[in-house]
């Protein structure tokens, strides 16, 4: 069966710092893999989404960027953080084929002060 | 307008009574509907998945579409506590991306 995985579960990073947030996927080959923000209050913001090794698209211009350099590995990165990427960050999975509905990990929560 | 609109709740109900949430859409261009559930401080995990007109069941629950209308429901039966969550729904057109609702919190009370 497949299983994502995400880490770290929580982080809290001063203003200005660096983010690495890693995503894996066990189980499946050649996934499409997403980076989605979730903010208190509100929907699921999709930030990056991947189709392949290197290929990425972002849905949100700003200060965070994805990264595919394996297969099942998608990694979210900022240069330098700002009290707006405060949020649950959640990647997800989709298969290839006819299926479209998507399989998240647990999330990670990021405070930034 | 926004392309997915969710009433936020919260819903409250007691123990066993049924749950009707809802989602309505604007793009007839979406064609696939899913329903997610989270729990706090958790992801969403998906509860069920349709892409045509109608119901369809999988035990105490039940996704209804009605593309005529642009709406879609989920009902739950015989709710319990462990139903309190928030409920999702995503719709999409195309494979690459879903469309979501900002969430139904919902609480069953004992």
């Amino acid at each position: 069966s497949q299983t994502i995985h995400q880490w770290p579960a929580t982080l809290v990073q001063p203003v200005g710092s660096p983010l690495s947030l890693e995503c894996t996927v066990e189980g499946t080959s050649n996934p499409n893999l997403y980076w989605y923000r979730q903010a208190a209050g509100r929907g699921l913001q999709l930030l990056f989404y991947s189709v392949g090794i290197g290929q990425i698209s972002s849905e949100v211009p700003q200060n965070l960027s994805a990264s595919r350099p394996q297969d099942r590995q998608f990694i979210l990165s900022s240069k330098k953080l700002l009290l707006s990427d405060s949020g649950f960050y959640l990647c997800a999975w989709r298969g290839r084929g006819a299926a479209y509905e998507q399989y998240f990990g647990p999330g990670t929560r990021l405070t930034v002060t | 307008q926004k392309e997915v609109e969710q009433d936020p709740g919260p819903l409250s109900v007691p123990e066993g009574a049924i749950v009707s949430l809802n989602c309505t859409y604007s793009n007839s261009a979406f064609q696939y509907f899913m329903w997610y559930r989270q729990y706090s401080r958790k992801g969403p995990e998906l509860l069920m998945y349709t892409y045509s007109s109608g119901n369809k069941e999988d035990g105490r629950f039940t996704a209804q579409v009605d593309k005529s209308s642009k709406y879609i429901s989920l009902f739950i039966r015989d709710s319990q506590p462990s139903d309190s969550a928030t409920y999702l729904c995503a719709i999409t057109g195309t494979a690459s991306k879903l469309t979501f609702g900002t969430g139904t919190r919902l609480q069953v009370t004992l």
